[in-house]
């Protein structure tokens, strides 16, 4: 039973780039999360979807973030224009229900901005 | 707003010894979990142990426990008998669920580190 996945694991963008994170949840779950850590902090939520639909995107900033979770495939959390301040680590988490009690982590992509 | 605090950026100890991590949260809500993740080098998120808010026993998994004090709003790591594995940061997690959300907010961590 594979778990969260993320891909890519790395990814060097410039600035100006656009940055695409891809993230299959567990098998049998339809809630996805996507956090961003930045160095020596804890994880800040971003946004929450289930399929075809964001939930809470609360924590995503206005400009340049988006996320979607299409009906077929993996959620994409899309960055455009990059920016230095977004050099960080992007977590996605997955659970089959809103109750909290079964949330994993995939192992997280870091994005570099050079 | 919730929030979670832990008051110890870093600590560290003796390999075999036993170690406290503490958190302190701020909620208005009664039946919630609370959450310890590690995060070790490979920065990946591991689930260490969790605890329902309506169980009073501390919740155990295996050398890991936890004091879960609910009046206090405290919710304690305790790692007994500390091997070198277990050097790594470690996050204290509260869950928000309002507006049909359902999100994680962590603290800024304690970075342990194991001696031999």
């Amino acid at each position: 039973n594979a778990g969260v996945m993320q891909n890519p694991r790395h990814l060097v963008r410039r600035r100006g780039q656009e940055a695409r994170l891809r993230c299959s949840p567990m098998k049998g779950h339809s809630h996805v999360y996507w956090y961003r850590q930045l160095p020596e902090e804890g994880l800040k939520f971003m946004v929450y979807l289930q399929k075809e639909n964001i939930i809470d995107e609360s924590g995503m900033p206005k400009e340049r973030f988006s996320a979607e979770f299409p009906k077929e495939g993996p959620s994409i959390l899309r960055i455009q224009q990059v920016v230095r301040g977004d050099s960080a680590a992007y977590f996605c988490a997955s659970s089959p229900r809103t109750d909290g009690n079964t949330i994993y982590f995939g192992e997280g992509s870091w994005l570099t901005v050079v | 707003a919730q929030t979670v605090t832990q008051s110890q950026p870093e600590m560290s100890v003796q390999e075999a010894e036993t170690v406290t991590l503490s958190c302190t949260y701020d909620t208005s809500e009664n039946n919630y979990y609370l959450f310890w993740y590690k995060q070790p080098p490979s920065r990946q998120m591991i689930l260490v142990i969790r605890q329902e808010a309506y169980k009073q026993q501390n919740a155990t998994e295996n050398r890991f426990s936890v004091n879960f004090q609910k009046a206090a709003k405290s919710f304690s790591l305790k790692i007994s008998d500390s091997q070198l594995g277990d050097t790594a940061m470690y996050f204290c997690a509260f869950p928000y669920s309002g507006a049909g959300s359902y999100q994680l907010t962590f603290g800024k961590g304690t970075k342990l580190s194991v001696i031999p």
